[in-house]
């Protein structure tokens, strides 16, 4: 089953508004990262947050992580028309030894109106 | 950070054909990896590209039909073989950096079988 879950699945806003995504996972992890995709093409790297970390900002961008409810948001303020594209999670599970791989959520499409 | 380029950027091809699809990295990596993405879906990992080794499939996929080389730590291939309409996906290649733990995404390569 798939490690995070993104919510909403879909989110649409006016432009200058707050954007707010939130991802919940099952298991221990070792990080979480934020990426963007925009319209089928790859996916770009926002941030990277570990497990021992609550909040790291980048730019327009703030993310949190909450590993007793495990839940991370991604907060974009003052979202533009650019930022429109689909958001996904992906956690790096703690299962030890060398197993880095990351397992995506189903994403959230963000839809920024000029 | 890494950059990664992928070729071919997209294709067309026939059922029951092969397509070998190819990923660079500017710079060493610790590990690599193949994930698909199907219309409308997000990232499905196929497998992680072991350097000089075999890679390791996730459930689900097989060597027959997604063989994976890796001959050095910044270039790997994958081959989707003996295709069909179902195989119709984007490709990705990513690379996990060490020290940041950060994995970074290729453009991709959309692929469409008739």
């Amino acid at each position: 089953s798939q490690q995070g879950e993104e919510d909403p699945q879909a989110l649409s806003i006016q432009e200058g508004e707050n954007a707010t995504m939130n991802c919940s996972y099952k298991t221990s992890i070792n990080n979480l990262q934020w990426y963007r995709q925009n319209s089928g093409r790859g996916l770009v790297h926002l941030i990277l947050i570990r497990s021992n970390e609550r909040e790291k900002h980048s730019g327009r961008l703030r993310v949190t992580l909450d590993t007793s409810k495990k839940s991370s948001s991604l907060l974009i303020t003052a979202s533009r028309a650019a930022d429109t594209a689909s958001y996904f999670c992906a956690t790096e599970l703690n299962s030890g030894g060398s197993n880095y791989k990351l397992t995506f959520g189903k994403g959230t499409l963000l839809t920024v109106n000029p | 950070s890494a950059v990664i380029s992928q070729k071919p950027s997209r294709d067309i091809c026939q059922r029951g054909t092969s397509l070998t699809i190819q990923c660079q990295v500017d710079s060493q990596v610790t590990m690599m990896f193949w994930y698909r993405q199907q219309p409308g879906q997000s990232l499905t990992l196929i497998a992680t590209a072991n350097q000089g080794s075999e890679a390791t499939y996730e459930s689900g996929f097989v060597i027959d039909k997604f063989p994976i080389s890796r001959p050095n730590l910044t270039f790997s291939t994958l081959t989707v073989s003996n295709m069909s309409p179902e195989d119709s996906s984007i490709y990705l290649c990513s690379a996990r950096q060490g020290g940041t733990d950060t994995q970074y995404f290729g453009p991709g390569t959309r692929l469409t079988v008739l």
